[in-house]
C-alpha cells in the first residue's frame, strides 16, 4: 500500500505564483523526499528532510516536516512553465527501510 | 556519469503473451529496485536487488513476475502471462546502497496489454 498521500492531486496556477503542496504518510519515517516527474519521463530527485530536521530549502524549494503531525509540505516559490509536472513524496520507513511513493499531486503552471 | 538506462521504452503486447524489460543502472550503484506505476498513480515498489540478491519482493506477483540480478549490474523484469492490469510504466531505480537515500530512475517503460 502506498505510504504518502498527496494533496491536492491536481493544482494550476498562475506563473509567476507560490505552488504549495501536500503530503500526509502513516507510519514512522526517517526521512522523507521528494521527486519530480515530467510527463514521460523517470523520477527525479528534488529534496530530502530528515526525520529530525524542520524546514530545508534549495534553490526556490521549501520543505517542511511535521512529523507529530506526519505531514510534509513543498512549497515552489516563483513558479515557472518549466515547473509543471507531477509532484511525489516518498518516505524512508522506519519499520524495514523501504521507501515508499504517494499518488502524487499534478501541478500546471499557466503562462 | 550515464543514467539509469532502460529497454524498450514502449510495447504493446496482447493479454497472456510475455514480455520482457531490461535495465542497465549507473555504474557503482549496488542497489536495484523495480518500480510499477499505473496511470494517475505513484510508483509501487516491485522488487529490490543488493549487488545480485533479493532484499524485498514482496508486492512482486511472482505467480506472473520475475526479476534477476545475475551478475549484479543489469537487470530483466519479465511477466509472462501478461494481463489487462499490468499495463504501466515500469521504471527502474538504483542507488549506490540500500542506505542511500537518492534514488535515480530511468525514463521507464511504458507496457500496454490489449
Amino acid at each position: 500500500s502506498q505510504q504518502g498521500e498527496e494533496d491536492p492531486q491536481a493544482l494550476s496556477i498562475q506563473e509567476g505564483e507560490n505552488a504549495t503542496m501536500n503530503c500526509s504518510y502513516k507510519t514512522s519515517i526517517n526521512n522523507l523526499q521528494w521527486y519530480r516527474q515530467n510527463s514521460g519521463r523517470g523520477l527525479v530527485h528534488l529534496i530530502l528532510i530528515r526525520s529530525n530536521e524542520r524546514e530545508k530549502h534549495s534553490g526556490r524549494l521549501r520543505v517542511t516536516l511535521d512529523t507529530s503531525k506526519k505531514s510534509s509540505s513543498l512549497l515552489i516559490t516563483a513558479s515557472r512553465a518549466a515547473d509543471t509536472a507531477s509532484y511525489f513524496c516518498a518516505g524512508r520507513m522506519n519499520r524495514d527501510d523501504k521507501i515508499i511513493f504517494g499518488k502524487g499531486t499534478r501541478l500546471h503552471i499557466l503562462p | 556519469e550515464a543514467g539509469v538506462a532502460q529497454s524498450p521504452r514502449y510495447k504493446i503486447i496482447e493479454k497472456r503473451q510475455s514480455v520482457a524489460f531490461w535495465c542497465n543502472p549507473i555504474s557503482g550503484h549496488a542497489t536495484l529496485y523495480w518500480y510499477q506505476q499505473i496511470l494517475g498513480q505513484g510508483p509501487k515498489l516491485l522488487i529490490q536487488f543488493q549487488n545480485n540478491g533479493v532484499v524485498d519482493d514482496s508486492q512482486l506477483p511472482k505467480d506472473r513476475f520475475s526479476a534477476e540480478r545475475l551478475k549484479g549490474v543489469d537487470s530483466t523484469l519479465k511477466i509472462q502471462p501478461a494481463k489487462l492490469e499490468d499495463s504501466a510504466v515500469y521504471l527502474c531505480a538504483s542507488s549506490l546502497d540500500s542506505g542511500a537515500n537518492v534514488l535515480t530512475f530511468g525514463a521507464g517503460s511504458r507496457l500496454t496489454v490489449l
